[in-house]
């Protein structure tokens, strides 16, 4: 079972849409939860950091983690052709001391935002 | 707004070559990381470095690779020999605290010919 499930789609939804988009994760170590935009052929551009269960609103943005259920989303409001991208969930465990832990990522979805 | 570079966007290799990827991270930040990117696949984690040291590595960072602070501005990855396989994109990060987000830099996209 891969650490991060994450399906890649493409998903495509009319401008002014709900997007929901989703990760499942396996580890119970997983303590910190990361949503990244990625254009093609660029670097991941940080949208959602959460580290509890439950929801964190930006803008049109919503993370939400629900641990007991290995489960986190985003919710994209109001979506428009500009938030077409792939979006990354990204995932890391508890700090100890100094150490600094690198992030685990699912594959991505492919979100298409039409006119 | 400060942000990580990467330098050069693009690099072209024979297979067996030496390369170094280079990196500017964000100035106060104290936590630096490399991924890379096959495409159309997904980010993959190298390693961590903090306080002039490796703290975590993945096992595709073997013995081919090495990371380096030369100076306090720049963080360099170094593939000994390349090989096709590690035609990709390498994406640099950093962060200011081990609980801080992590932002990535543009990548550099790799070809090994």
């Amino acid at each position: 079972q891969k650490e991060v499930e994450q399906d890649p789609g493409p998903l495509s939804v009319p401008e002014g849409a709900i997007v929901s988009l989703n990760c499942t994760y396996s580890n119970s170590a997983f303590q910190y939860f990361m949503w990244y935009r990625q254009y093609s052929r660029k670097g991941p551009e940080l949208l959602m950091y959460t580290y509890s269960s439950g929801n964190k609103e930006d803008g049109r943005f919503t993370a939400q983690v629900d641990k007991s259920s290995k489960y986190i989303s985003l919710f994209i409001r109001d979506s428009q052709p500009s938030d077409s991208a792939t979006y990354l969930c990204a995932m890391s465990r508890m700090y100890s001391g100094g150490g600094a832990d690198g992030l685990t990522f699912g594959k991505g979805t492919h979100l298409i935002i039409q006119p | 707004e400060p942000e990580v570079t990467q330098t050069p966007s693009h690099q072209v290799t024979q297979m067996g070559q030496e390369v170094i990827l280079r990196c500017v991270p964000i100035s106060n930040h104290l936590y630096f990381y490399w991924y890379r990117q096959i495409l159309g696949q997904k980010v993959e984690f190298l390693v961590s470095f903090y306080n002039n040291e490796i703290s975590e590595k993945s096992e595709i960072f073997d013995d081919q690779f090495s990371v380096e602070r030369p100076d306090g501005s720049n963080f360099t990855l170094k593939i000994r020999s390349t090989k096709l396989e590690d035609s990709a994109m390498y994406f640099c990060a950093s962060r200011t605290g081990p609980r801080e987000e992590q932002f990535f830099g543009p990548g550099t996209r790799l070809t090994v010919l």
